[in-house]
């Protein structure tokens, strides 16, 4: 079965930098979730989106960003790179359209980390 | 706000022991219980759920998690470990409403012993 696709799976960059993290939710997934993972620690959640638009907003810092497009898939951009923000990045997806109770489901994850 | 409460942080088991991971939650209405496992570099996989009706359920691999309403807890439960078995485990909650977004506690690290 077609898991959750995150790219790129390992990123490298230096303070003050900006990148990119990319989502792509199961088929017929409409809900993505954005979580942080820091090392050591629990995934916190920082954003999700149902159907296009924001849905929940967690401990996500202003310099990020994120927005879920008309195929579903979600990007979360991040700028001005601080040496905090290396962690590792899971996007989850569920289907939330009928108002049921359904599981997310994680992706691989992409570890980010600062120099 | 809801927040979720594992009290073991390492737990080093021999094989064939059996096992009980706790987790206690914090949430002021109808809740969703959740454990997930963490294998070393891998990504969060669902071990099982409960959302309402029997408060026994099973999941993958053998695993079980009890949900007592009234002691506000979710404990995961395997009568014989495996060496596989190790990894990192998590409980989580959410809401039963539109806040679907997963609360996790601080996880638990089991360790089996071949």
């Amino acid at each position: 079965a077609a898991g959750v696709i995150q790219s790129p799976r390992h990123l490298i960059k230096e303070k003050r930098e900006t990148a990119t993290l990319k989502c792509y939710p199961i088929p017929r997934h409409d809900t993505v979730y954005w979580y942080q993972q820091g090392p050591g620690q629990d995934p916190q959640f920082l954003i999700s989106f149902y159907e296009k638009m924001q849905s929940d907003k967690g401990s996500i810092p202003d310099r990020f960003s994120a927005q879920q497009f008309s195929d579903y898939h979600s990007e979360l951009n991040m700028s001005s790179l601080e040496l905090g923000d290396s962690a590792l990045y899971f996007c989850a997806s569920s289907y939330t359209g009928d108002r049921s109770n359904q599981p997310q489901h994680f992706g691989d994850g992409t570890r980010l980390s600062i120099l | 706000a809801q927040s979720v409460s594992q009290h073991n942080h390492h737990v080093i088991l021999s094989e064939a022991a059996s096992l009980e991971l706790g987790c206690n939650y914090s949430y002021g209405g109808t809740v969703n219980l959740f454990w997930y496992v963490q294998y070393p570099g891998q990504h969060l996989q669902l071990l099982l759920k409960y959302f309402s009706g029997d408060p026994l359920v099973k999941g993958i691999k053998g695993f079980e998690a009890e949900f007592i309403k009234s002691k506000f807890s979710f404990n995961l439960r395997k009568p014989s470990v495996q060496w596989s078995d190790t990894a990192e485990y998590f409980c989580a909650v959410n809401g039963g409403g539109s806040a679907r977004q997963l609360t996790f506690g601080s996880g638990t690290q089991l360790t089996v012993l071949p």
